[in-house]
């Protein structure tokens, strides 16, 4: 079984650029959830995807989209980036008709915006 | 919004000590999810708990879910070096999406020799 696996895994921007990070989700699971890490904090909950669909979203301003495919992987956007932004950006999939609170997380891609 | 208050925020302790470290909410929660953090990685789940009261053991960690739904514990048995890493609880709160995962801060465990 294949678990959840995130690239780029480390990411240098400048301010103002866009970037896309990826996730691919665990074997047989079908949503998305991704999360915001600052330094020395607990993940904040960005927004999840289910179904190609956006189910639900946190407290995080329209320049964070995301999408979700067919295969279940998904791609977190970023706009505009700002140095707040720098941060462990994490992936966890779950599936949905299961344990539906059990998310599986990937290792995180570190973005760091000079 | 919905906030876990994680406490204490940092332990240092010897080698086969027992751990207790525990998490509060103002806000009821339908689950609590247990969760440890190594440098470089994400989150791995450790327990969950899904009733008022349950009490889930796995190995030498043991999680309690408060019968008030508003706070949780956990405890580590006998510790080892490799206990070393950052704790975090999270569930999803009663009045918000049951998908979404709120977060504690963490607290960071340091087991010495």
């Amino acid at each position: 079984e294949t678990g959840v696996t995130q690239s780029p895994t480390h990411l240098i921007k400048t301010r103002g650029q866009q970037v896309t990070l990826r996730c691919s989700s665990q074997s047989g699971h079908n949503t998305v959830s991704w999360y915001q890490q600052a330094l020395g904090q607990g993940p904040q909950f960005i927004f999840q995807y289910y179904r190609e669909e956006e189910n639900g979203r946190g407290n995080f301003p329209p320049r964070f989209s995301g999408l979700q495919f067919p295969n279940y992987s998904s791609e977190l956007n970023v706009n505009a980036l700002e140095l707040d932004d720098s941060a462990l950006y994490l992936c966890a999939s779950s599936l949905d008709r299961g344990k539906y609170n059990e998310q599986f997380f990937g290792p995180g891609t570190r973005l760091t915006v000079l | 919004g919905q906030q876990l208050n994680q406490s204490p925020q940092s332990m240092f302790i010897q080698e086969g000590e027992d751990v207790s470290m525990n998490c509060t909410s103002s806000s009821i929660f339908n689950t609590w999810l247990w969760y440890k953090q190594d440098p470089g990685e994400g989150p791995v789940l450790l327990i969950a708990l899904y009733k008022a009261g349950e009490l889930t053991s796995n190995g030498r960690l043991t999680a309690q879910f408060g019968i008030t739904r508003k706070d949780s514990f956990l405890n580590i048995s006998a510790s080892i070096p490799s206990d070393v890493g950052i704790y975090f609880c999270a569930g999803p709160p009663h009045s918000g999406s049951a998908r979404q995962l709120t977060f504690g801060s963490g607290t960071q465990l340091t087991v010495l020799p």
